[in-house]
């Protein structure tokens, strides 16, 4: 079945850096979109950043613009989340999500992964 | 960016009852709307898409229905595993923005 794996959270101090990674099976890793989303401490859902099949196209949250990429080795079918300067506020859970659509941007995210923590604190 | 207003933010309901989740985009987004299901400690469960489109293996008492700027989500007859929170988000030109998310409680 459809599969995503978010690792690579942790406790990380303000302005550092952080590496996220997402492990994909089940599917044609190399046709879909990928969609980082991530959730504050009982917060709501904030959309990241997003990646197209081939890599050629990433659009990014305007809070996190400029601060993080995003990347994905379609030979692995893997998807990362690079994230630079890091703010308190950026503590959340990191979830991974499949675009709805194979081969376009659908507007909707099916499945997500499981999450993975990021804790900015000095 | 388009905001998402979604009402009520909590909603106390019994089992059998019918009950209806509203979101508002803050300009119109045609059908680009989707619903989740998410609970506690758990990754969101897509439900609905483009506004009205049943997710394969979402049980027939969700609906949803909706274009432009108004948007409601449909359980018809809540059953126990139902209770839960549920979360509107739109999509328009590579921008994706939720609703705050509406808990769904037991009476």
């Amino acid at each position: 079945q459809v599969q995503l794996v978010e690792s690579g959270g942790g406790v990380v101090q303000p302005g550092r850096s952080l590496r996220l990674s997402c492990g994909a099976s089940g599917f044609t890793f190399s046709t879909y979109a990928l969609h980082w989303v991530r959730q504050a401490p009982g917060k709501g859902l904030e959309w990241v950043a997003v990646i197209s099949s081939d890599a050629s196209d990433k659009y990014f949250a305007d809070s996190v613009k400029g601060r993080f990429t995003i990347s994905r080795d379609n030979s692995k079918n893997t998807l990362y989340l690079h994230m630079n300067s890091l703010r308190t506020e950026d503590t959340a859970i990191y979830y991974c999500a499949r675009d709805g659509r194979n081969g376009d941007y659908g507007g909707w995210f099916d499945p997500w992964g499981q999450g993975t923590l990021v804790t900015v604190s000095s | 960016d388009i905001q998402m207003t979604q009402s009520p933010s909590t909603l106390s309901a019994s089992v059998g009852d019918r009950v209806t989740i509203t979101c508002r985009a803050s300009q119109s987004i045609s059908n680009w709307l989707a619903w989740y299901q998410q609970k506690p400690g758990k990754a969101p469960n897509l439900l609905i898409y483009k506004a009205s489109s049943l997710e394969s293996g979402v049980p027939s008492r969700f609906s949803g229905s909706g274009s432009g700027t108004e948007f409601t989500l449909t359980i018809s007859s809540l059953q126990p595993d139902d209770f839960a929170t549920y979360c509107c988000q739109q999509y328009n030109s590579y921008s994706y923005t939720f609703g705050q998310g509406t808990k769904l409680e037991i009476k």
